[in-house]
């Protein structure tokens, strides 16, 4: 399978615990997102990196919130002291870039993984 | 704010009929135009996409339309087949140096045998 993949699929913690996602992106993907979905949303963008440096981050990351990418390639996410508001499925996605270039005339697709759905007591 | 809005929450389709899914937005600065799907349990996956110099997509039998000016966008589907039953999610991102991808709150399309 060389599809985006995320661990674990579920997690349930209790309020004031951290947790840690992990997403493996498509190997050879230079780019990666995070997006949080609550229910009844769709996908909203979190963060994301070019290679290992992160390049934005949008207001919904609080300072609770930090996400890695080391070496290019994995990348964590992690929530510390969650809140019952936290409660979401976490989306990764990657996608590969020509570096230099400017993407005109074309939109390079994001490929998803199947998501780490939080559940906060 | 919705810069991005699907005001259909959901859709029922008989087989082998037209879906036409719609999608309004307010930010002039998007320059691409995307249709994601979803399956239960999986990640959205890209469906098609439109640049906004062009005024129609088409892959197989999935049209994009684009109206520009009332910045308005339909997804059609033609003909309709059952595995076509998922949540359609409207996006958009700007070009540039990089591809914030901007979603809709997503239409549930049921495909009816």
């Amino acid at each position: 399978d060389t599809g985006v993949s995320q661990d674990p699929r579920h997690k349930i913690t209790k309020r004031g615990q951290n947790v840690t996602f992990r997403c493996d992106p498509i190997s050879e993907h230079n780019r990666l997102y995070w997006y949080r979905q609550t229910l009844g949303q769709g996908p909203e963008f979190l963060t994301y990196f070019q290679n290992e440096a992160q390049l934005e981050k949008s207001r919904l990351l609080s300072d609770r919130f930090s996400a890695e990418r080391p070496k290019g390639s994995f990348s964590t996410l992690e929530i510390q002291r969650t809140e019952q508001g936290d409660s979401a499925m976490y989306l990764c996605a990657s996608s590969l870039e020509q570096l230099g270039q400017y993407n005109l005339g074309s939109y390079n697709e994001q490929f998803f993984g199947p998501g780490t759905r939080l559940t906060v007591l | 704010d919705q810069q991005v809005k699907q005001n259909s929450p959901s859709l029922s389709v008989q087989e082998g009929r037209i879906s036409i899914l719609n999608c309004d937005y307010t930010n002039s600065m998007f320059d691409y135009f995307l249709w994601y799907k979803k399956y239960p349990a999986e990640g959205p996956t890209f469906l098609i996409s439109i640049s906004s110099i062009k005024d129609k997509n088409e892959d197989g039998r999935f049209t994009v339309f684009l109206n520009k000016s009332a910045k308005h966008l339909s997804l059609h589907i033609v003909p309709s087949q059952p595995g076509d039953s998922a949540v359609y999610f409207c996006a958009a991102a700007p070009s540039g140096g990089y591809q914030k991808v901007t979603f809709g709150i997503g239409t549930k399309l049921q495909v009816i045998p």
